[in-house]
């Protein structure tokens, strides 16, 4: 199963918003409402922020959101902070007669 | 809280075997999936293995299957990965995870290094 496709890197400044996408194809992202997002600072494990799409798990701000349009899901972040700066991994459940699940190549987020 | 601790990583020649382990604690163990993933130095996360509450499923990455097995002692509390026939390419920092079709928590890690 080949990965998911998300941007090496993106930045922005204190305030902003920035959108993370991740596209993948009819037998992942777009097959299934099961679209994940982590979060993990240098040195640090995963943290989820977005599960199924587009659910926020308790304890997680509601700066962060996450959306979906056919093959492509997207990780919005509002009122960019400084402790935001991490990489961000997609994660969806795919289209597999047994089970399996297939990440991103992760998005380096720069708060400048 | 949750709390998931992996031990038994470390440098292993290419060919060995080890098994990991992944003790966990703030929950009710034997109700929930447990999962494998996997960080190469420098790249991306990689799922690895799913093994469902009670053990009556597993599956395995193309990359691992027929090598690496996952189990679990609901008893214990204890989740583990048993590796054989080890590559190089193993090389990684191994999480425990939480979950089915999303990870919900995650442990800190411990790394394997293959090398000769």
């Amino acid at each position: 199963q080949s990965a998911l496709t998300q941007p090496a890197s993106v930045s922005g400044s204190p305030g902003q918003s920035i959108t993370i996408s991740c596209t993948g194809t009819s037998s992942d992202v777009g097959s299934y409402n099961l679209v994940s997002w982590y979060q993990q600072h240098p040195g640090k494990a995963p943290k989820v922020m977005i599960y199924e799409d587009n659910k926020r798990p308790s304890g997680v701000s509601n700066r962060f959101s996450g959306s979906k349009s056919g093959n492509t899901a997207s990780l919005t972040i509002s009122g960019l902070q400084a402790e935001d700066e991490a990489d961000y991994y997609c994660c969806s459940y795919t289209d597999s007669s047994t089970f399996d699940v297939v990440f991103g190549g992760g998005t380096r987020l720069t708060v400048l | 809280q949750v709390v998931l601790v992996e031990s038994g990583g470390g440098v292993v020649q290419p060919g060995r075997s080890l098994r990991l382990s992944c003790a966990a604690s703030g929950f009710t163990f034997s109700s929930f999936g447990m999962h494998w993933a996997r960080q190469a130095p420098g790249k991306g996360l990689e799922w690895v293995a799913i093994i469902w509450y009670d053990g009556s499923k597993k599956y395995y990455a193309d990359s691992v299957k027929d090598r690496f097995t996952i189990s679990r002692d609901n008893s214990k509390n204890t989740l583990y990965l048993q590796m054989n026939s080890l590559r190089v390419e193993d090389t990684a920092v191994y999480y425990c995870a939480r979950g089915y079709q999303h990870f919900q928590h995650w442990g800190q890690g411990t790394l394997v290094s293959v090398s000769s």
